[in-house]
């Protein structure tokens, strides 16, 4: 399964929202009725780290400005407020079936 | 708390051999599968497979079927990643992830280690 992502490159201003698409080249949506799409953010010099999954369900301790949408092969994750430490790059990720493929990320950085 | 830890990082040269290790800690190791991700420099994520501890599944991705091995002692809550032949193309970092299960099936990676970075360079 091939993941693409736009846009690739994201500036952004504090205080405004932001939104990065994930695209599939099959439907992630199991019979189970759970979509097999995850979102990671990995910040400079970090590992990455979970923040959805599932689709929509935002990983612990994640806050809640961010949030993951949509379902079979469209995708958005949705940052309501960017606030200077969300710089990094943003993952998607399936997980419906091996192997397990990552977009090519999204980096987001400050205007 | 929930972590895994894995080895320093390593040095080695074109042809020789590699085995980094990941430890869990603060769970059921043998009951959550582990993936091992590679990023090569300045370059993005990359599954090359997933393994069981409690068992013996193992799915390597294709790019990566025949170029590593991976295997686990739950005995001692540890995965192992082993690199044979190295090549300069190898170099780049390695993180073991833990697969989270909420659906009942393998949700996502949810705990990642910190890295292992190698360089592979004569």
């Amino acid at each position: 399964t091939v993941m693409t992502q736009s846009p690739l490159s994201l500036p952004v201003t504090p205080g405004e929202p932001a939104s990065i698409s994930c695209r599939s080249s099959q439907s992630l949506l199991h019979t189970n009725g759970y979509n097999y799409l995850n979102w990671y953010v990995q910040k400079p010099g970090q590992s990455p780290h979970l923040l959805i999954y599932l689709g929509s369900n935002r990983a612990s301790g994640v806050p809640d400005r961010f949030g993951g949408s949509g379902s079979g092969t469209d995708f958005t994750l949705t940052i309501n407020r960017v606030e200077a430490e969300d710089v990094g790059v943003y993952y998607c990720m399936q997980t419906l079936q091996t192997p397990f493929t990552f977009g090519p990320g999204t980096k987001v950085d400050i205007k | 708390e929930v972590q895994l830890v894995q080895s320093g990082a390593e040095v080695k040269k074109p042809g020789e051999s590699l085995k980094i290790s990941c430890r869990g800690s603060g769970y059921t190791f043998a009951s959550h599968w582990i993936g091992w991700v590679r990023q090569m420099p300045g370059k993005g994520l990359e599954c090359m497979g997933i393994i069981f501890p409690g068992g013996s599944d193992i799915r390597y991705s294709p790019s990566f079927q025949g170029q590593v091995t991976m295997s686990a002692d739950k005995s001692i809550n540890t995965a192992y990643l082993q690199l044979s032949s190295l090549k300069a193309s190898d170099t780049g970092i390695y993180y073991c992830a833990r697969h989270l299960s909420y659906s009942g099936s393998l949700d996502a990676f949810d705990i990642w280690g910190q890295g292992t970075m190698v360089t592979v360079s004569s």
